[in-house]
């Protein structure tokens, strides 16, 4: 079982929509947890970043949230558009060990016009 | 400008060859990683190098050497290349160690295929 467990696993939406891609992870304690958005064909590009002891961090229509106690992260997108079509990976980098950076297998997210 | 350059972007071999996949960036980083993608999309750390010297080195095979002229350019060379070496290959750079709170750059990737 992979330490850091997203869904869903794929989700259709209709432009302008709002959706919430979660993140569970038992990784604790942590330096950070980040959010990267993976177009097709292309590297990952940083959105969002939180220290453990943040629980929220924005970067426009992007919303990242963090609960410790239970261990979830959420990414909010709000009044999404085509170009939101992507991959969205949350990823793990453990305080005592920075060669664990651990990755989740992703949300594909598809916004239908 | 690219920040973070591959080369090759496409690259098809025969078992059993000699390979290197070159990585340059431009934003005066001092750590670069290389990361394995396979084909179910799982992103893994290889390798990282903070100015110059090896940092992270995970469970790779021997066959893959990384190589660091320069705080700028991370190369990956790979031997004796096998069918389960086939992947995208990413190269990424960050200002200051994994640890730290700053964005990684990615390049595009290198996409592999072993014949």
């Amino acid at each position: 079982k992979n330490q850091v467990e997203q869904s869903p696993q794929s989700l259709i939406i209709l432009e302008g929509k709002n959706c919430t891609l979660q993140c569970n992870y038992t990784v604790s304690p942590f330096s950070n947890l980040r959010w990267y958005k993976q177009d097709t064909g292309r590297g990952p590009v940083s959105l969002t970043i939180m220290t453990f002891s943040e629980n929220t961090k924005s970067n426009g229509r992007y919303t990242a949230t963090l609960d410790a106690d239970t261990k979830q992260s959420s990414l909010h997108i709000t009044a999404s558009q085509l170009s939101d079509s992507a991959s969205y990976i949350c990823v793990v980098t453990p305080y005592s060990s920075a060669s664990k950076i651990i990755f989740g297998s992703g949300t594909r997210l598809s916004i239908r016009p | 400008d690219t920040a973070v350059s591959q080369t090759p972007k496409y690259l098809v071999t025969q078992m059993g060859n000699d390979k290197s996949i070159k990585c340059e960036q431009n934003l005066g980083h001092d750590t670069m990683y290389w990361y394995k993608q396979d084909s179910k999309k799982f992103l893994k750390i290889m390798f990282s190098y903070n100015n110059k010297e090896l940092i992270i080195n995970e469970t790779v095979p021997n066959r893959f050497s990384p190589k660091s002229p320069d705080k700028a350019h991370l190369n990956l060379h790979i031997n004796s290349l096998e069918l389960g070496d086939s992947a995208v290959y990413f190269c990424a750079s960050s200002q200051d160690l994994p640890t730290s709170n700053q964005p990684q750059h990615f390049g595009d990737g290198t996409r592999l295929s072993i014949l």
